[in-house]
């Protein structure tokens, strides 16, 4: 059974700092996904990493996925408040589509 | 732009009621996901369809069923609601590689 670990849970942290978020999973698999959600919404896709070493980067947030070491990595550069959300890595079950969630980051970033 | 709806945003029902939560997608995806949403438990999916009138149950699938009869259309049925029920519900779609793309969410309570 596929299992995806995320830590830290929570985080608090100053604008203007940097951060790495990291995700651990338990069995083989190539694809990976960062997706955002803010406090009562739903969730969106952030990234996509469709192999190993794939690295994707979008403003002050930048992904990364080592599939030998299964370990993908979602770095904060700098941050700023409108970063404050619940970030969550999901992991390809390799059947029919489905993905397995991990518990999300909770990220509050104070001035 | 690509669109999950979900029929409500809000909905309280009474224990024992039949419930209809509805999605609706407009991506031409095959496969649709049901999952709730509990503060502390993550996201839990509950059942799964890869192609219209299939479906897959997911990890928590007790007292709910599915209904695909559309492709654009995935509901989800709680037969009689119970107050354990009481969640958010959050469906979601999945295309080419299987990047999941999430409607609003519907917070159901049972009363």
């Amino acid at each position: 059974e596929l299992k995806v670990e995320q830590n830290p849970l929570f985080l608090s942290m100053q604008e203007g700092k940097n951060y790495t978020i990291y995700c651990n999973y338990s069995t083989t698999s190539d694809r990976l996904y960062w997706y955002r959600q803010d406090p009562g919404k739903s969730l969106e896709s952030l990234f996509v990493l469709l192999s190993n070493g794939a690295v994707k980067q979008e403003g002050r947030l930048m992904a990364s996925l080592d599939t030998k070491a299964r370990l993908s990595t979602l770095h904060i550069t700098a941050a700023v408040h409108d970063l404050s959300a619940t970030y969550f890595c999901a992991v390809d079950r390799k059947s029919a589509g489905k993905s397995t969630f991990g518990d999300g980051t909770t990220l509050t970033v104070k001035p | 732009d690509v669109k999950v709806t979900q029929s409500s945003r809000y909905l309280v029902k009474r224990t024992g009621e039949k419930v209809f939560l509805e999605c609706v997608q407009d991506m031409d995806h095959e496969n649709m996901f049901w999952y709730r949403q509990d503060p502390g438990l993550g996201l839990r999916l509950i059942y799964f369809s890869y192609d219209v009138k299939m479906k897959e149950k997911g990890d928590i699938p007790e007292g709910y069923s599915v209904s695909r009869e559309k492709k654009e259309r995935f509901s989800l049925i709680l037969e009689s609601a119970s107050t354990n029920q009481t969640s958010m519900y959050l469906c979601a779609s999945s295309g080419r590689y299987n990047e999941q793309f999430f409607g609003p969410g519907t917070r159901l309570t049972v009363l």
